[in-house]
């Protein structure tokens, strides 16, 4: 069965720093990779995907991701956050075979300190 | 834009009271979800469905049903509610069989007593 880990529990950066955060799946075949996010107080949103074609993946609000097979990897990254990126960020995989469902890692509280 | 709707934010009741959420999604989405989410433990998914009066079980079922009667409306059921399943509860809807876009509603924060 597919998994995701998400080993950064909760980043604290400061404004202008840049983010990396880490995902790693367990499946084996082709992947789709997303990442959500969770503003405080708002619903679920998707950030951006990955389905096929170039491994880097841009999103809205400056938020890209590069998806590394051989690492099974897709890292979030952003050259410099702002205080409104503070949020939760969840990883979530799906493999293309079978009927294996939407799987999510555990999240990431992202903090940013003005 | 989706728009998938739950029908209450905040929800406090007793334990072994009978508890339902509604979630109701405008789009015509063939699929729709029930997770709940819990600190460090993520997304979990509880159960789907892929089209009305179909239903089928995800990952955390027990303790859970579920109905749909109309494509639009898909319920959460907790029979008997216990203080385990103080949670929040995320409905999703997706537009194609499989699609992994899925479209989340507000939440609801249930707190069992």
């Amino acid at each position: 069965a597919q998994s995701v880990s998400q080993h950064n529990h909760h980043v604290i950066l400061s404004e202008a720093a840049s983010l990396e955060l880490g995902c790693n799946y367990s499946y084996g075949g082709t992947v789709n990779l997303f990442w959500y996010v969770q503003y405080p107080g708002q619903h679920l949103q998707l950030l951006l995907k990955y389905f096929s074609g170039d491994p880097l993946v841009k999103g809205i609000k400056g938020f890209e991701a590069e998806f590394i097979k051989s690492k099974f990897s897709f890292n979030l990254r952003k050259p410099s956050v702002q205080w409104s990126d503070t949020a939760e960020y969840f990883c979530a995989v799906k493999s293309n075979f079978g009927n294996e469902k939407l799987t999510f890692g555990t999240g990431t509280r992202l903090t940013i300190i003005p | 834009d989706v728009k998938v709707t739950q029908s209450s934010r905040y929800l406090v009741k007793r334990t072994g009271e009978k508890v339902f959420l509604e979630c109701v999604q405008d789009m015509d989405h063939e699929n729709m979800f029930w997770y709940r989410q819990d600190p460090g433990l993520g997304l979990r998914l509880i159960y789907f469905s892929y089209d009305v009066k179909m239903k089928e079980k995800g990952d955390i079922p027990e303790g859970y049903s579920v109905s749909r009667e109309k494509k639009e409306r898909f319920s959460l059921i907790l029979e008997s509610a216990s203080t385990n399943q103080t949670s929040m509860y995320l409905c999703a809807s997706s537009l194609v069989p499989d699609s992994n876009e899925q479209f989340f509603g507000p939440g609801t924060r249930l707190t069992v007593l």
